[in-house]
């Protein structure tokens, strides 16, 4: 199956600082997707990009598909203590079959 | 809001044992999936259903599985013969339609733990 390989794996942060996360593949996607999950429950999506360039802001989130379409980065500013939990990204290749990244467990320090 | 359900939320079974994960996705949805999240590790894709056919499967979803729409609401993931290896989290999704801009919704998951 394609690998997507995100980094870092685990980030611990002081609340209110931003966070840089990406995501990387050697395959060329048509579609980037970041879910975040939180423990015990489904992932959901936060954001999707469509075209290779797209910025797109979802409140405090902001993700890029990157130029190449086999990378994108999820930042989030002024982070709070419920932006805990595993954030995926997941790209579209063809049709609906999506794949998930390895995940980017944050933790956000009161 | 509308939300996919999954029952149960958490299975035990015996190796070689079937079982039927069930899944109510969202009313006006066509499309319906499963995923697996083994612990710890990342969602790995199974299957897409429409128009009550599997319209892509991956690598993993071989012949003990089966996916079927028994009536106008439920989706169920049938593993015939359970391995110690299906322990697992499984979570259903849906969306409206099939296309990349389709947001797929998941549901809570169900877990899987064979003994």
């Amino acid at each position: 199956g394609q690998q997507l390989n995100q980094s870092p794996q685990s980030m611990f942060i002081q609340e209110g600082e931003d966070v840089s996360m990406n995501c990387t593949s050697s395959s060329i996607f048509n579609t980037w997707l970041w879910y975040k999950q939180d423990p015990g429950e489904g992932p959901v999506l936060l954001i999707a990009l469509y075209k290779a360039g797209e910025l797109t802001s979802n409140g405090r989130l902001t993700a890029q598909f990157g130029i190449t379409r086999k990378d994108s980065f999820l930042n989030i500013s002024a982070s709070i203590p419920s932006d805990v939990g595993i954030y995926f990204c997941a790209g579209q290749l063809w049709g609906n079959q999506f794949y998930f990244g390895t995940g980017t467990s944050l933790t956000v320090i009161p | 809001e509308p939300e996919v359900t999954q029952t149960p939320s958490h299975q035990v079974t015996q190796m070689g044992q079937e079982v039927i994960l069930r899944c109510v996705p969202i009313s006006n949805h066509l499309y319906f999936y499963w995923y697996r999240q083994i612990l710890g590790q990342k969602v790995e894709f199974l299957v897409s259903f429409y128009n009550n056919e599997i319209s892509e499967k991956s690598e993993i979803f071989d012949d003990q599985f089966s996916v079927e729409r028994p009536d106008g609401s439920n989706f169920t993931l049938k593993i015939r013969s359970t391995k110690l290896e299906d322990s697992a989290m499984y979570f259903c999704a849906s969306s409206e339609g099939g296309g990349p801009a389709d947001t797929q919704y998941f549901g809570p998951g169900t877990r899987l733990t064979v003994l």
